[in-house]
């Protein structure tokens, strides 16, 4: 079946540093999206991509698809408390979402 | 508009019963899907629902069972609970591309 390798798995970082994750398939996608989840909360869409090359900005975040639409990363500049969370990737399969395995991030303040 | 509806918030059950999970997705929404969420691990994708059919299922036994009724809310129930049920299930509405999750049900199984 399908599979998203989303990478890293955790972070733990300073506030004010910039985050990177990203997520690579073996299948091709033509959607990508990005989700936050919040501690006992549900993810929450951050950002959606519909084509390859794609570089979309919302805030301090930033996401592209990848030219193979394979790849996708997520970008996050000047980090703040309330950035906290796990991270899933997600791509658009014929059926279904199909979700990478999230990442952790946790700011020291 | 209201978003996607789960309850109820937290279930407790002992091992061996059955629990009922209910969602009501967003208005206007036909697809309805359910996942399970372990601490700390992924989404783990359990069924998808469509129109009152089940279009697809997650690796799970049978005793993870659901339906979609006409107004599109939908019930997962799982029987016979173990203790590795244990886990946030999330149910999200789709009308085509990308989901809006509900905020998931707390399954605690002692």
């Amino acid at each position: 079946g399908q599979q998203l390798n989303q990478s890293p798995q955790s972070m733990f970082i300073q506030e004010g540093e910039d985050v990177s994750m990203n997520c690579t398939s073996s299948s091709i996608f033509n959607t990508w999206l990005w989700y936050k989840q919040d501690p006992g909360e549900g993810p929450v869409l951050l950002i959606a991509l519909y084509k390859a090359g794609e570089l979309t900005s919302n805030g301090r975040l930033t996401a592209q698809f990848g030219i193979t639409r394979k790849d996708s990363f997520l970008n996050i500049s000047a980090s703040i408390p309330s950035d906290v969370g796990i991270y899933f990737c997600a791509g658009q399969g014929a059926q279904k979402l199909v979700f990478g395995q999230g990442t952790r991030l946790t700011i020291n303040p | 508009e209201a978003g996607v509806t789960q309850s109820p918030t937290h279930l407790i059950k002992t091992r061996g019963q059955q629990a009922t999970l209910r969602c009501s997705p967003i208005s206007g929404h036909t697809s309805v899907y359910w996942y399970q969420q372990a601490l700390g691990l992924g989404l783990q994708f359990l069924l998808w629902y469509d129109e009152g059919e089940e279009r697809n299922r997650g690796n799970f036994p049978p005793r993870f069972s659901g339906r979609q009724f006409p107004n599109y809310s939908s019930e997962l129930n799982v029987n016979a609970l173990e203790l590795e049920d244990s886990a946030l299930y999330l149910c999200a509405s789709s009308l085509g591309y990308g989901y809006t999750f509900g905020s998931g049900t707390r399954l605690t199984v002692v």
